[in-house]
């Protein structure tokens, strides 16, 4: 079974702050470990992504961690902005066919 | 280079009514990926389509729905005596290549509402 479990599902910060969300999976032949955003009503875009032969990638403000041995991967936002508001999804895609196996999503709120 | 276009944006059927929900590809792009979103949830993969073929529809429910991506124009899902726990976002997603690395554009998805 492929499974992704993500956390928190909900998530508030002030800005400035750090946010942080985690995301668990069980599938070891999971080979590409993205980030997706979503604002409301609007599709999914792609934010970040990592690949497992490095355990971090930044891309200004946004960096994922990656932890293969423990089967996690992390999303971190540095001195997070309202702008920044939205629903993060991550979504390790199936290495056979591509197909995106979504996390729960988590909401994030950031107050001014 | 437009993006994935889905229409319509919103969609309001009756129960029993037949849905149609269209997806066009970015230019390009030969495959093609259906996702749900209920509301208060995540995305769950429905179907994978390149030309002319389903690849996987693992995620589809057996009955009522179907696919296609023809070879000309866009690909179409199909639900057919709707009901109301079909009401959900339905997006499209476009890939250029099958190698899990490349990048899935999402369209703006199509907001279906069953009376």
């Amino acid at each position: 079974q492929q499974q992704v479990k993500q956390s928190p599902q909900s998530l508030i910060v002030q800005k400035g702050g750090i946010s942080i969300i985690n995301c668990a999976y069980e599938n070891t032949a999971f080979d590409y470990f993205p980030w997706y955003q979503q604002f409301p009503g609007k599709g999914p875009a792609l934010l970040i992504a990592i690949r497992p032969d490095v355990s971090e990638k930044k891309e200004g403000r946004f960096t994922i961690s990656f932890n293969k041995s423990a089967k996690q991967f992390s999303l971190h936002i540095m001195d997070s902005q309202p702008g920044d508001s939205a629903t993060y999804f991550c979504a390790p895609p199936s290495s056979n066919t591509g197909k995106l196996i979504f996390g729960q999503g988590t909401t994030l709120q950031v107050k001014p | 280079n437009a993006g994935v276009m889905q229409n319509p944006r919103h969609l309001v059927r009756r129960r029993g009514q037949e849905a149609r929900l269209r997806c066009s590809p970015m230019k390009g792009h030969s495959h093609v990926y259906w996702y749900r979103q209920l509301p208060e949830e995540g995305l769950k993969f429905m179907v994978y389509l390149q030309k002319e073929n389903i690849i996987d529809e693992s995620g589809m429910p057996k009955e009522r729905f179907s696919a296609e991506f023809p070879k000309e124009g866009p690909s179409i899902l199909r639900i057919q005596q709707v009901v109301r726990g079909d009401s959900a976002a339905y997006f499209c997603a476009s890939s250029p290549l099958i190698e899990s690395y490349n990048e899935q554009f999402f369209g703006p998805g199509t907001r279906l509402t069953v009376l």
